[in-house]
C-alpha cells in the first residue's frame, strides 16, 4: 500500500469547516482513498473512500486531485465531537488486507 | 443492525496469567481483523482471520499469542502469561471481504491492563 503524509495536528473553530490535507504521491492506479477516524479511547470510525472522483457522504466529503497525489477531506461544519485522530489509508480495491494506520492528524475543534 | 461487539471491555490481569478477548462480528461479515494500540503510539495490525482460518498472521508476536476464529462463536484472541508490556487497548474490526466496498467496521476495543 502507498504511504501517506499527514500534518500531526489542525486546529478548527466549531462551526466552520475543517480541510484535512493528506499526500499520497506514490498511489497507484488500483488503490483507493480511505479515511477512518479515532475519537479519544474509541474504536476507530469508517469515514469515506474515493479512487479518483470527489464523493460525499453523511459525513464528510472527499477530494482527489486529478493526478491523484494528493487528496483533502472535508468536514463542512465541524462541531465538537468532531475532535479526534484523523487516518488517510491508501488501499488496493478490494483488498480484504489489513488497514496500515500512520500516525494520522490530529484535529482539535475549538469552541 | 448490530456493530462490531467486543468482550469484556476493560480486563485486568496480573503478570503470568491468561488473557481472553472475544469479538463477535457485525452479521453477515466473515472477516475479522485484530489491532493492538500501545499507549501513546498508534493502531498496529496484528492477525486476520477468516472464519476457521488464519489469512495473515504477520503482526502477531511469535509468542504467548494466539487467534481463532471458529465456526461457531466469536473470534478469541489469547495472550498467555501476560507481561506489562502487554497492556494495550486490542480493537477488533470485521468487513464483508470482497468488493470494493470492503471498509472494515471496528468495536469499541478491549482496555488490557497487567498489573
Amino acid at each position: 500500500d502507498a504511504k501517506t503524509t499527514q500534518p500531526p495536528s489542525m486546529d478548527c473553530a466549531e462551526g466552520r469547516a475543517a480541510n484535512l490535507p493528506c499526500n499520497h504521491s506514490t498511489i497507484s492506479g488500483n488503490e483507493y482513498v480511505y479515511w477512518y477516524r479515532q475519537i479519544h479511547s474509541q474504536g476507530p470510525q469508517y469515514i469515506i473512500h474515493g479512487l479518483k472522483n470527489n464523493e460525499t457522504n453523511e459525513m464528510a466529503s472527499l477530494i482527489i486531485t486529478e493526478d491523484r497525489k494528493s487528496s483533502t477531506l472535508i468536514l463542512p461544519h465541524a462541531t465538537l465531537r468532531d475532535t479526534a485522530v484523523y487516518y488517510c489509508i491508501v488501499r488496493v480495491s478490494g483488498s480484504a488486507r489489513q488497514l496500515t494506520f500512520g500516525s494520522g492528524t490530529q484535529l482539535t475543534v475549538l469552541p | 443492525n448490530a456493530g462490531v461487539m467486543q468482550n469484556p471491555r476493560h480486563l485486568v490481569r496480573r503478570r503470568g496469567q491468561e488473557a481472553r478477548l472475544r469479538c463477535s462480528p457485525m452479521k453477515g461479515h466473515s472477516h475479522v481483523y485484530w489491532y493492538r494500540q500501545l499507549p501513546e503510539e498508534g493502531l498496529k495490525f496484528m492477525v486476520y482471520l477468516q472464519k476457521e482460518n488464519i489469512i495473515d498472521e504477520s503482526g502477531m508476536p511469535k509468542e504467548r499469542f494466539s487467534a481463532e476464529f471458529p465456526k461457531e462463536g466469536p473470534s478469541i484472541l489469547r495472550i498467555q502469561q501476560v507481561v506489562r508490556g502487554d497492556s494495550a487497548a486490542y480493537f477488533c474490526a470485521s468487513s464483508l471481504g470482497t468488493g470494493i466496498y470492503n471498509e472494515q467496521f471496528f468495536g469499541p476495543g478491549t482496555r488490557l491492563t497487567v498489573l
